[in-house]
């Protein structure tokens, strides 16, 4: 099994500013097989980006995913105060899925 | 556009079992792989199993192989997860989701609560 690994933790950032979020999977995948969630608190996830660069539907462009092979990173350029909220990275290999640990974006 | 609706909250004792199901609307059940994630109170997201976007077989988590069941009713549109033998540890918000290589959409979630 591939094992995600997200970093940091959890960031506090304040409304305007950018955020970086890394990725590192246990070993090499195809970029087709990386996707990134938001998850807000009592809603479900929302697809915002997947095969590591491509936008999802409805998605606005200060998202914007990159990487390859171990290491993918979801950066979300001047933060609006609707993007505070949990994010997972998530691969496809070896016939099964799984997701990173999460990272949570905070208002500083 | 596909809609996925779930079946309502579910209060079980341990030892116990649960079925969740999933009506599929906008598509086809047997157009699409359907898959399965559960999501612990306050804890990060676990794929459980489903329809491997390759080769349409089912596929478990290794961690619940043996307890948990995926089946389709393609004549309704409808999928179910079975989860036998309920720990607390099983106390989830439990997703249907439509995924191949990602997740979208998924369903509106399921809470099974497991509690004496």
């Amino acid at each position: 099994e591939i094992v995600l690994t997200q970093s940091p933790g959890s960031l506090s950032l304040s409304p305007g500013e950018s955020a970086t979020l890394s990725c590192r999977a246990s070993r090499s995948l195809s970029n087709i097989y990386l996707a990134w969630y938001q998850q807000k608190p009592g809603q479900t996830p929302r697809l915002l980006i997947y095969g590591a660069s491509s936008r999802a539907t409805g998605i606005p462009d200060r998202f914007s995913g990159s990487g390859s092979e171990t290491d993918f990173t979801l950066t979300i350029s001047r933060l609006e105060p609707e993007d505070f909220a949990v994010y997972y990275c998530q691969q496809f290999g070896s016939s099964a899925y799984t997701f990173g640990q999460g990272t949570k974006l905070e208002i500083k | 556009q596909v809609h996925l609706v779930q079946s309502g909250a579910e209060v079980k004792r341990p030892g116990a079992s649960v079925k969740i199901s999933c009506k599929v609307s906008g598509y086809r059940l047997a157009e699409i792989s359907m898959q399965w994630v559960r999501q612990a109170p306050g804890e990060g997201l676990e794929w459980m199993g489903g329809l491997h976007p390759e080769n349409g077989k089912i596929v478990y988590a290794q961690k619940l192989q043996g307890r948990v069941t995926m089946t389709e009713d393609t004549s309704t549109d409808t999928a179910y997860m079975e989860v036998t033998s309920l720990t607390s540890e099983d106390t989830a918000f439990y997703y249907c989701v439509i995924g191949t290589y990602f997740f979208d959409p998924w369903g509106q979630g399921t809470l099974v609560t497991v509690s004496s």
